[in-house]
């Protein structure tokens, strides 16, 4: 079972608002990842998380706040975000960190800023 | 300097034609990984296939097909007898020993469009 599941599927928000995209894999990994994927373009890295703890940010603003309440939990916390942040956002995960991982994707969830 | 690239933006086939989808990636690492994944109109990324730079033997599952080519830095995809549930997105990726943890290089991606 290859499944990452991502909740919710859709968002739309103001930009004073506080809300939080969730992921959930149930398969035993212990690094998960964040993407931030614009129309038309590859998805681009924003966290990694090796063994529940923060192992890369890239340089991604502190409107985005990631947690990891636990191995097979990965939340993205979202807070004051601005249109441009409107994207698809998509959750990761593989075994293990490292270069010959293969990383199993989510639905992902649609985010509209307004 | 790009470090994947998919040089075709869109291609546009009618069902049954095969189709080769080119990457070709520059890397100095001797140690390295190429993915494929696919992404349907859905959002959701699909992983196909991982190849690691010591192994060149081409890769047939069913209709797909990979060509990995060190002399010539591509690893191609064909997808024979195309079907309009193949239209997507397709992406090549890399990840290089050097590069940081987790860090999938995409190249900018194909969207193949399957007609009936």
């Amino acid at each position: 079972d290859t499944e990452v599941t991502q909740t919710p599927k859709h968002l739309v928000m103001g930009m004073t608002n506080k809300k939080s995209l969730k992921c959930e894999q149930h398969m035993g990994h212990r690094a998960m990842y964040w993407y931030k994927q614009k129309a038309k373009k590859p998805p681009e890295l924003m966290f990694v998380y090796s063994y529940e703890k923060l192992s890369i940010n890239e340089s991604v603003p502190s409107r985005f706040s990631p947690e990891c309440p636990n191995s097979s939990l990965l939340n993205l916390h979202l807070h004051a975000l601005q249109p441009e942040d409107s994207a698809l956002y998509l959750c990761a995960s593989s075994q293990d960190p490292g270069l010959s991982e293969t990383q199993y994707f989510g639905p992902g969830t649609r985010l509209l800023v307004l | 300097a790009q470090k994947v690239t998919q040089a075709q933006t869109e291609i546009s086939v009618v069902e049954k034609e095969d189709v080769t989808l080119d990457c070709v990636y520059e890397t100095r690492d001797t140690t390295y990984y190429l993915f494929w994944y696919k992404q349907p109109p859905s959002g959701e990324l699909v992983f196909l296939i991982r190849r690691n730079s010591f192994d060149e033997q081409n890769e047939i599952s069913g209709r797909y097909s990979w060509n990995f080519q060190k002399s010539t830095s591509s690893f191609n995809f064909t997808i024979t007898a195309s079907q309009v549930v193949d239209s997507a997105v397709y992406f090549c990726a890399l990840s290089e020993a050097t590069g940081s943890q987790g860090n999938l290089i995409f190249g900018k991606g194909t969207k193949l469009s399957v007609k009936p």
